[in-house]
């Protein structure tokens, strides 16, 4: 079957407007996860689902940052007004559920802010 | 100090050699470890999962995990240069569990 989608691969926009990032899970998955990969700071945890609830935002690097799940399947991450630092890839993982299971990740979104 | 230390390389082997990648932690709540492989501009592929301490063997890659020393490795042998790329340890609690990654090492195996 198909695997994690996210979309777009590659977004390029201006400081101070917002961006939408979109992740589809693996059919069947209910559980969702958001990471950042930049150069200095590695692979960081940003929030994770757990149907369309979010149990754990501790990630969320300030409060531009918003994450929503609908139907228990897509996610969308949102980042308001944003800023040089935002520019990393924006990777999405699912697994079958929360908890230490496997977690299958997507190709990323490459997010650059000028 | 980052609760997932790991050295980021570059490290550059020939073809066939034994690779051996490492990480150190500092929680000791950590109790599920992974591997994970990286190639660029991919996002991560999981290469090995294990739970505690013991050793995992699958094909040509071990996995050693030791609670004791909070020390895990991953272990490739007759390394390939397909098998060039970024490794990533990870790790995590019982509860969510949320991944909590070392910075990568960087592999190169040379034809």
């Amino acid at each position: 079957g198909a695997g994690v989608s996210q979309s777009p691969s590659n977004k390029v926009t201006e400081k101070g407007k917002d961006v939408e990032l979109r992740c589809d899970p693996i059919s069947g998955h209910t559980a969702l996860y958001w990471y950042r990969q930049s150069l200095g700071q590695g692979l960081e945890f940003l929030i994770y689902f757990q149907g369309n609830s979010a149990p754990d935002k501790s990630g969320l690097p300030s409060d531009r940052f918003s994450a929503e799940r609908t139907g228990g399947s897509v996610s969308t991450l949102t980042i308001q007004r944003t800023q040089q630092e935002d520019s990393a890839v924006y990777l999405c993982a699912s697994s079958l559920a929360a908890g230490p299971n496997e977690q299958f990740f997507g190709p990323g979104t490459r997010l650059t802010v000028l | 100090q980052k609760e997932v230390e790991q050295d980021p390389g570059p490290l550059s082997v020939p073809e066939g050699a034994i690779v051996s990648l490492n990480c150190t932690y500092s929680n000791s709540a950590f109790q599920y470890f992974m591997w994970y492989r990286q190639y660029s501009r991919k996002g991560p592929e999981l290469l090995m999962y294990t739970y505690s301490s013991g050793n995992k063997e699958d094909g040509r890659f071990t996995a050693q995990v030791d609670k004791s020393s909070k020390y895990i490795s991953l272990f490739i042998r007759d390394s390939q240069p397909s098998d060039s790329a970024t490794y990533l340890c990870a790790m995590s609690h019982n509860q969510g569990g949320k991944l909590i990654f070392g910075q990568g090492t960087e592999l190169s195996v040379k034809p």
